[in-house]
């Protein structure tokens, strides 16, 4: 079975600063891989995805990941945080062989300071 | 494009009373749909997904009988919380999976329905 970790609950990053958040997934085979920006009672919105080809993904509003099969590791980055970042960020991997089923990562809560 | 609604947004119910919860994909077909609930910062898990036409797919602690799934059309689907009670208290997501048909569909997220039973 596939499973997702997000080792950072909380992460708290000055407006400008660079950000990286971190994911972890275990799956048998080739992963699909995603990330997804959630702001406080809203649905959640796609910033990324891999299926495969060039390992480094960009995505909406300068958000990047980069994925690393040999750490295992789906990482999301951006090079310069604004204050309307601040939101939950979840990475989830996608079972090929159950409809697409998503495992999500228990999320991050990214805070923004000024 | 690929725009999922969900209605209602926010709902208070009555312990026993049934709920029902609505999923449309509004500008593209969906052969399958998804339900999610997520509790206070917590992540999201999967209750069920639902194929058009069939017969629902639930998780593993799921009841059925409590949580109904129907996925009528390509275009609709619905979850309806019978019985309710104070722990189904939470905030159900939806997704509809484009239908292309190829392993790399992406899902797509409704904006939630935050339920609140009394």
């Amino acid at each position: 079975a596939q499973s997702v970790t997000q080792p950072d609950i909380h992460i708290t990053v000055s407006e400008g600063a660079s950000l990286e958040l971190r994911c972890n997934y275990s799956y048998g085979a080739t992963p699909y891989l995603f990330w997804y920006v959630q702001s406080p009672g809203q649905g959640l919105q796609l910033l990324l995805k891999y299926f495969s080809g060039d390992t480094l993904v960009q995505g909406i509003k300068g958000f990047e990941a980069e994925f690393k099969r040999s750490q295992s590791s789906f990482n999301l980055r951006k090079p310069s945080v604004h204050w309307s970042d601040a939101a939950e960020y979840f990475c989830a991997v996608g079972a090929i062989n159950a409809g697409n089923m998503l495992t999500f990562g228990g999320g991050t809560r990214l805070m923004v300071k000024p | 494009g690929a725009v999922v609604s969900q209605h209602p947004s926010r709902v208070i119910c009555k312990s026993g009373t049934s709920v029902k919860i609505e999923c449309r994909s509004l500008d593209f077909q969906a052969t399958t749909m998804f339900w999610y609930r997520q509790f206070p910062k917590q992540s999201l898990m999967l209750m069920a997904t639902s194929n058009e036409g069939s017969k629902a797919t639930y998780e593993q602690g799921v009841e059925k009988d409590k949580f109904l799934i129907n996925h009528a059309s390509l275009t609709l689907s619905t979850l309806t919380v019978t019985s309710a009670h104070p722990e189904d208290s939470s905030f159900y997501i939806c997704s509809a999976r484009t239908s292309g048909g190829g392993f790399t569909d992406t899902q797509y997220f409704g904006p939630g329905t935050r339920l609140t039973v009394l």
